[in-house]
């Protein structure tokens, strides 16, 4: 089954820690971002990659990182410069920039 | 930056009824619009979509309103079911980096 997969479902971590969030795809799409979602709010894009290893800013990067060394994968850090990790986070692609974007099933951190 | 909102948080409608959930888009250059559904605890998933040279699109029990004049976007979901009940989202693209934007959300909740 083509996807986009992103693992784990839910992650704890003690603030002060450094934590990496899994995401594939093997759609073969170009594109591919990250965003975050607060209870009751819309999705606010983090950083997105248009193509391998290259990668842009969006509204919210200030505490995270990522790269994009390999086309189906776009794994996204969030750092303990981040002041308040703890949310639903998405990964999506598309085959290119600007279209329908798919999405995966969401990692849910919590930081304590 | 100008941001998609949404007239109602909730929407509760009998099951059969008709659903309409309602989104203001504020940037008259946006150009392609889209409608996800999240269920709890999911990734949005693509319902359906326009582009701003049309003023309505059908799907299967969905359709797509689009009024330029009035910059407003809606979603009819016809003889709604249990299943529908989730979280829709509409998302407008604009601009050079062709991003998509997303509302906050309507809680959609079908009542026996």
């Amino acid at each position: 089954d083509g996807g986009i997969t992103q693992s784990p479902k839910y992650l704890f971590r003690k603030e002060g820690q450094n934590v990496t969030l899994s995401c594939e795809q093997n759609l073969n799409h170009d594109a591919m971002y990250w965003y975050r979602q607060d209870p009751g709010q819309g999705l606010r894009l983090i950083y997105y990659s248009q193509i391998v290893n290259d990668f842009q800013k969006g509204d919210i990067a200030e505490g995270y990182s990522v790269s994009r060394e390999k086309k189906e994968s776009f794994p996204l850090t969030v750092t303990s410069a981040q002041k308040n990790p703890t949310a639903f986070y998405l990964c999506a692609s598309s085959p290119g920039q600007g279209g329908e974007q798919y999405f995966g099933p969401g990692t849910r951190l919590t930081v304590t | 930056g100008e941001s998609v909102g949404l007239h109602l948080p909730t929407l509760s409608v009998q099951e059969g009824d008709n659903s309409i959930i309602n989104c203001a888009y504020s940037n008259s250059a946006s150009d392609y619009f889209i409608w996800y559904k999240q269920e709890s605890g999911k990734g949005p998933q693509f319902i359906i979509d326009i582009r701003s040279n049309m003023d309505k699109r059908q799907g299967q029990r969905v359709t797509v309103l689009l009024n330029k004049t009035v910059k407003h976007l809606s979603l009819q979901i016809a003889a709604t079911q249990p299943g529908d009940s989730a979280v829709y989202f509409c998302a407008e693209r604009f601009g050079s980096a062709r991003q998509l934007t997303f509302g906050s959300g309507t809680q959609l909740t079908v009542l026996p």
